[in-house]
């Protein structure tokens, strides 16, 4: 079983759709969960950061970390054409600065 | 806002020959890394960089691969000898702390 794991698409949605990303793990010990959002050919970008379990809100984004299911999830209210990319997730714990990422989820948001 | 800066954006190297890569992290950040993403493929940890010295590399980064912070604002990784399977995207990446990782643009390096 790979240590993380995220779903490549392309998820294709409309203009104004909500968007659910979502990333599972094996690694229990997982604590430091972060979501980058990577333009073609760019440098991942990071949108969101949790530690440990629950919800965190920025804008139009939602983090959620569900620790007993191993199951991270980002939510994109009201999604537009320009967030249109690749979402990669990561994850670190304690002990270690690497963080292990996600194959990455290519997202269109069609006009 | 600040951010980090790599340069150059494209190398282009033949097989056998040594590169410098070179990224200059956010100004009051303690932490550096270099990570890689090879075409279609996942990012990758390669190492981290804290008080002028590594403090945690992976198995990817064998004797070919060396860091080295040479003044107060950079950061280079240099490859010894480029093979074919070093072609890849470089990010370089840095933070205040341990988490909260700030990602460069990278470097896309090409080796024939």
């Amino acid at each position: 079983q790979k240590e993380v794991e995220q779903d490549p698409g392309p998820l294709s949605v409309p203009e104004g759709a909500i968007v659910s990303l979502n990333c599972t793990y094996s690694n229990s010990a997982f604590q430091y969960f972060m979501w980058y959002r990577q333009y073609s050919r760019k440098g991942p970008e990071l949108l969101m950061y949790t530690y440990s379990s629950g919800n965190k809100e920025d804008g139009r984004f939602t983090a959620q970390v569900d620790k007993s299911s191993k199951y991270i999830s980002l939510f994109i209210r009201d999604s537009q054409p320009s967030d249109s990319a690749t979402y990669l997730c990561a994850m670190s714990y304690s002990g270690t600065y690497k963080y292990i990422f996600g194959t990455g989820t290519r997202l269109k948001v069609l006009a | 806002e600040p951010e980090v800066t790599q340069t150059p954006s494209h190398q282009v190297t033949q097989m056998g020959q040594e590169v410098i890569l070179r990224c200059v992290p956010i100004s009051n950040h303690l932490y550096f890394y270099w990570y890689r993403q090879i075409l279609g493929q996942k990012v990758e940890f390669l190492v981290s960089f804290y008080n002028n010295e590594i403090s945690e590399k992976s198995e990817i980064f064998d004797d070919q691969f060396s860091v080295e912070r040479p003044d107060g604002s950079n950061f280079t990784l240099k490859i010894r000898s480029t093979k074919l399977e070093d072609s890849a995207m470089y990010f370089c990446a840095s933070t205040p702390d341990s988490w909260e990782q700030y990602f460069g643009p990278g470097t896309r390096l090409t080796v024939t």
